[in-house]
């Protein structure tokens, strides 16, 4: 059964420094989406992502975060300038269309920020 | 804005017995989906069962099911002859059913299921 694959598993950086997160969604999805989990706390959105652009975004994805589909099957999460808060699993997920309901998701990468 | 509020972070079950997992949410919308989700310890996270809101009948899916109460705003998750590959941390989710704008999922804190042998 075809699933959604991120890469790394674990990552850990300094402040500061940038970090991008791989996601390849299932190839013939169209919607893509992150979501983050702070140790703890709930999963929360992050931003969605069809034809090429941003088609929604939280409170949370602010001018540091940036998101793109490089190729045609990676999707990627770049952070310019990690702070210490931004220490959480990072999932992706993935639709076959907007309006289709499930979303599925990857295994997350595990960001740590020192 | 909706809510989702998962209120047990943690459970025990015992195996082969049956045990719920409680969700409420709080929305003014009347058209939605909900969703459980199951986060084993390799971390993918799987779907384990949804229900639209304008279906009355409860969602069953083996040996999991879903109390949907519409009116009280609350879908519990039932399992049924439980396994020890039940053992995860369980998410309840719920997402707008509009054909255009968000799709964004909202999440509870999740519950962690332990299943003693």
């Amino acid at each position: 059964e075809p699933e959604v694959t991120q890469t790394p598993s674990h990552q850990v950086t300094q402040m500061g420094q940038e970090v991008i997160l791989r996601c390849v969604p299932i190839s013939n999805h169209l919607y893509f989406y992150w979501y983050r989990q702070i140790l703890g706390q709930k999963v929360e959105f992050l931003v969605s992502f069809y034809n090429n652009e941003i088609s929604e975004k939280s409170e949370i994805f602010d001018d540091q975060f940036s998101v793109e589909r490089p190729d045609g099957s990676n999707f990627t999460l770049k952070i310019r300038s990690t702070k210490l808060e931004d220490s959480a699993m990072y999932f992706c997920a993935s639709s076959l269309a907007g309006y289709q309901e499930t979303q599925y998701f990857g295994p997350g990468t595990r960001l740590l920020v020192l | 804005a909706q809510t989702v509020t998962q209120s047990q972070p943690e459970m025990s079950v015992q195996e082969a017995e049956t045990v719920t997992l409680s969700c409420t949410y709080d929305t003014s919308e009347s058209d939605y989906y909900l969703f459980w989700y199951k986060q084993p310890p390799s971390r993918q996270m799987i779907l384990v069962i949804r229900q639209e809101a304008y279906k009355q009948q409860n969602a069953t899916e083996n040996r999991f099911s879903v109390n949907f109460q519409k009116a009280a705003k609350s879908f519990s998750l039932k399992i049924s002859d439980s396994q020890l590959g039940d053992a995860a941390m369980y998410f309840c989710a719920y997402r707008r059913r509009r054909t255009s704008g968000t799709y964004k999922y909202i999440f509870g804190t999740g519950t962690r299921l332990k299943v003693l042998a």
